[in-house]
Order: C-alpha cells, then sequence, then structure tokens
C-alpha cells in the first residue's frame, strides 16, 4: 500500500463546475500537506500549503484537511480551461529519520472543457 | 530569476553511458530534493538534502545512482551505466521551511 493515494482519474468537467480532487495518506507522521498543479512537460508548481486540519482558502482554490481521517481534498471553484493539469497531493515527515522527506500521490488528470 | 534551475534540461544518451544532471536551488533553501517522473505517475522519491547531509537515499535505487551537495549548495546527480529504464524526468526541488519549489525537471531519454 502506498503510503499516500490519489485517483489518477482522469476526470472531465465542464467549465464553471466546481471540483473537487481528494488524497488519502496512512502515516501519522504526516504533519504539513501541499497541492501542486503539474503541466504537460512541466515541473510540479505549489499551490497550496497547510498544516492544521481545516479549510485554508486561496482565491478560487481550498485546501482541506481531515487529521481524523487522513484525508486531504483540493477544491476549485469556478473552474477554468486554463486549470486543466495534473494535481498532485504531498505530505511532508515532521517525525523520525524521515524528517522533511516529501510523499506524492499519483496525481489526478484534470480537464475543464469550454 | 530566483527559481530552482535545472540543467540540462533534456538529456539523450546511449544505453552504458554515465549522465550527471545538476540543480541549483533557492538561495538559502536548507533542504534539496531528488525525485523521478515517468509519464502518468507521481513524483518517486529519489533522495534528499539538509543542508550538505544526504539524509535519505530511496531503498529503490540501485548502486548506479549517487547525488552529491558539496557545501550546501548546488547539487548533482549522476547515473552510471544508465540503462532503457532510466527514462524519465529527473525533478529537483528545494524547501526552507513548508512546501518545496521545483525546477523544470531534466528530461533522460535512453536509447
Amino acid at each position: 500500500q502506498k503510503e499516500v493515494e490519489q485517483d489518477p482519474g482522469p476526470l472531465s468537467v465542464p467549465e464553471g463546475a466546481i471540483v473537487s480532487l481528494n488524497c488519502t495518506y496512512s502515516n501519522s507522521a504526516f504533519q504539513y500537506f501541499m497541492w501542486y498543479r503539474q503541466y504537460s512537460r512541466k515541473g510540479p508548481e505549489l499551490l497550496m500549503y497547510t498544516y492544521s486540519s481545516g479549510n485554508k482558502e486561496d482565491g478560487r482554490f481550498t485546501a482541506q484537511v481531515d487529521k481524523s481521517s487522513k484525508y486531504i481534498s483540493l477544491f476549485i471553484r469556478d473552474s477554468q480551461p486554463s486549470d486543466s493539469a495534473t494535481y498532485l497531493c504531498a505530505t511532508f515527515h515532521a517525525g523520525g529519520t524521515s524528517y522533511g522527506k516529501l510523499t506524492f500521490g499519483q496525481g489526478t488528470i484534470l480537464t475543464v472543457h469550454p | 530569476d530566483t527559481g530552482v534551475s535545472q540543467n540540462p534540461r533534456h538529456k539523450i544518451t546511449k544505453r552504458g553511458q554515465n549522465v550527471t544532471f545538476r540543480c541549483d536551488p533557492i538561495s538559502e533553501h536548507n533542504r534539496l530534493y531528488w525525485y523521478r517522473q515517468t509519464l502518468g505517475q507521481g513524483p518517486e522519491f529519489l533522495t534528499y538534502f539538509q543542508n550538505e547531509a544526504q539524509l535519505e537515499k530511496s531503498r529503490l535505487l540501485s548502486d548506479r545512482f549517487s547525488a552529491e551537495r558539496p557545501k550546501g549548495s548546488f547539487s548533482t546527480l549522476e547515473i552510471q551505466r544508465t540503462e532503457q529504464g532510466d527514462s524519465a524526468m529527473y525533478l529537483c526541488a528545494s524547501s526552507l521551511e513548508g512546501g518545496a519549489f521545483f525546477g523544470q525537471g531534466t528530461r533522460l531519454t535512453v536509447v
């Protein structure tokens, strides 16, 4: 079992839809959580970074963390064709010998069609 | 440009040759990461550094892979005796606290 599980999709939505992307993780040592966006043949771009359980909002993006169920989500409101990309969740080891290590999910391919 | 810089952007090499990639992190970032990514997969952890110390190396990596970060600044990743299965995007990232910032990657093709 992978430490971070993410449904690869693909996910296709119409422009303007609300998108929900999700990941689960298994290691309680994961204390920080990130979402990245990756366009084809480019490096991942950091979108959101959060520590606490609860919501963090940045424009059309909302990151949600539920540490009790080890579940993290990214919501995109008013989705645009330019949001079409692969979205990666990532976790940060905050304990033990792997302190500072980042572990990624497989990525979800999102297409927003006009 | 103060982002993470990776060179070269593309590398084509013959099977059996050695290759070396370079990563220049964001200035003052103490952590530096190397990942490998193939089509349709998330970044796969290779190794990471805290300053000049290599803290962990993936058990999936063979001894053909080695990385260094002399003086805690730039880093190099070397692959010896390349194999076709090494063809992938090699990503470098750096961080101070919190989220890491990635470079544009080095795309390696082994023919």
